[in-house]
């Protein structure tokens, strides 16, 4: 079954940076994109970056363009959210889910439980 | 940039009801529009892509119309586990998502 499962969250200060993982299983995981979403602590969804399949086609929501970096091993099935410079407002829940291409849009079908990052000193 | 605002903010209704959720752009975006439910502690899921089509698995009350600038999440007769938060999401520039629709069951 599809599963992706997210790693990497932490307390970090203000201006440090966070590794996140995204461990997918169960599809063929070069065959899609894949996005990072976060959620502020009782607030609604942010959809921050995706990647495609091969890695060639990467966009950023304006918040972290700059300051966050995705990236993917496919020998690894694996996708990658680097955070530098990071921010209190930063401070979230981060999920990574998969990106199945549909007729006029590009939804996430499928969603890990997410990694919690808290930015404070 | 396209942005989405959903109403209304919250809504309470009964079992059985029918209930409508709407999404509005800012500008038309033809039907590049999809909706999902999220209930706490949970990630999202997806409900209805391609602003009508009913995802697989998810029941057929669910149902989603629109194009252009107004879009609609119905839920033709609400149950007791769909108390969630609802959110549209577009994929114009870049996928966005609207702010949210909290449904509680009365």
């Amino acid at each position: 079954q599809v599963q992706l499962v997210e790693s990497g969250g932490g307390l970090v200060k203000p201006g440090g940076s966070l590794r996140l993982s995204c461990a997918a299983s169960g599809f063929t995981f070069s065959d899609y994109y894949i996005s990072w979403s976060r959620q502020a602590p009782g607030k609604g969804l942010e959809w921050i970056s995706y990647i495609s399949g091969s890695g060639s086609t990467i966009s950023y929501a304006d918040s972290v363009r700059g300051r966050f970096t995705i990236s993917r091993d496919n020998a690894k099935n694996s996708v990658f959210l680097q955070m530098n410079s990071l921010r209190a407002d930063d401070t979230a829940l981060y999920f990574c889910a998969r990106d199945v291409v549909r007729a006029t849009t590009t939804p996430s079908d499928f969603w890990g439980l997410g990694t919690r990052v808290t930015v404070s000193s | 940039a396209i942005q989405l605002t959903q109403s209304p903010s919250s809504l309470s209704a009964s079992v059985g009801d029918r209930v409508t959720i709407t999404c509005r752009a800012s500008q038309g975006m033809s039907t590049t529009l999809a909706w999902y439910q999220q209930k706490p502690g949970k990630p999202p899921k997806l409900l209805i892509y391609d602003a009508s089509s009913l995802q697989s698995g998810v029941p057929s009350r669910f149902s989603g119309r629109g194009a252009g600038t107004d879009f609609t999440l119905t839920i033709s007769s609400l149950q007791p586990e769909d108390s969630a938060t609802y959110y549209c999401q577009h994929f114009d520039s870049y996928p966005f998502f609207g702010q949210g629709t909290r449904l509680e069951i009365k």
